[in-house]
């Protein structure tokens, strides 16, 4: 079956530095996600990417598509107190019509700690 | 609040009993899906609706996992028996279906199910 492997498990970082983590498939995606996941609650959908190469950003969130479709990183710049938690990546894939499957397969996620 | 609700937020129950969960998707969206997460994994996936049908299933859900969308809004999980291995955090997810396949899934805050 389809595994995504991301990296790194986790992450201890200081007040103000940039983030980096990424995501890759043994299988080809048509779109990734990222999400992000705080103790006891659901994960909070952060960013979209529907096409190879794309680059697309949501305030200090930069993620981009793998032009393999294979793979793809989420980079966080300035990070604050209240950007720890747990970040996941996951996948979708689509049939050759282009509709997409329905199930998503999910990272084993990023545990991120800032420190102030 | 129009986000994805589930109910209950926490069950404990005994093993043996059974227990059902409520999930209240995004309004219009089509689909509908149940994921389960362990601690310190990923979100798995259970099964999905598009609309009232129930497209997918994982070889995750055993013979005493149903789940069922009438009417295509609400969807409901019931297990049978529960045993201590179900304790999880049950998390339901919705989604539209737009062009080409593009999708974005949002999540529900999950139910945490303890089994005793």
């Amino acid at each position: 079956g389809q595994q995504l492997n991301q990296s790194p498990q986790s992450m201890f970082i200081q007040e103000g530095e940039d983030v980096s983590m990424n995501c890759t498939s043994s299988s080809i995606f048509n779109t990734w996600l990222w999400y992000k996941q705080d103790p006891g609650e659901g994960p909070v959908l952060l960013i979209a990417l529907y096409k190879a190469g794309e680059l697309t950003s949501n305030g200090r969130l930069t993620a981009q598509f793998g032009i393999t479709r294979k793979d793809s990183f989420l980079n966080i710049s300035a990070s604050i107190p209240s950007d720890v938690g747990i970040y996941f990546c996951a996948g979708l894939g689509h049939n050759a019509g282009g509709t997409s499957y329905g199930k998503l397969t999910f990272g084993q996620g990023t545990i991120l700690t800032v420190h102030p | 609040d129009t986000g994805v609700s589930q109910d209950p937020r926490h069950k404990i129950t005994k093993r043996g009993q059974n227990v059902t969960f409520r999930c209240d998707p995004i309004s219009e969206h089509n689909r509908l899906y149940w994921y389960r997460q362990t601690l310190g994994q990923g979100p798995e996936f259970l099964t999905y609706f598009q609309n009232e049908a129930q497209l997918e299933k994982s070889r995750l859900l055993s013979d005493r996992f149903s789940a069922e969308r009438p009417k295509g809004s609400f969807s409901t999980l019931e297990i049978q028996r529960t045993e201590q291995g179900d304790s999880a955090m049950y998390l339901c997810a919705s989604s539209p279906i737009k062009g080409q396949g593009n999708t974005e899934a949002f999540f529900g805050q999950g139910t945490r199910l303890t089994v005793v």
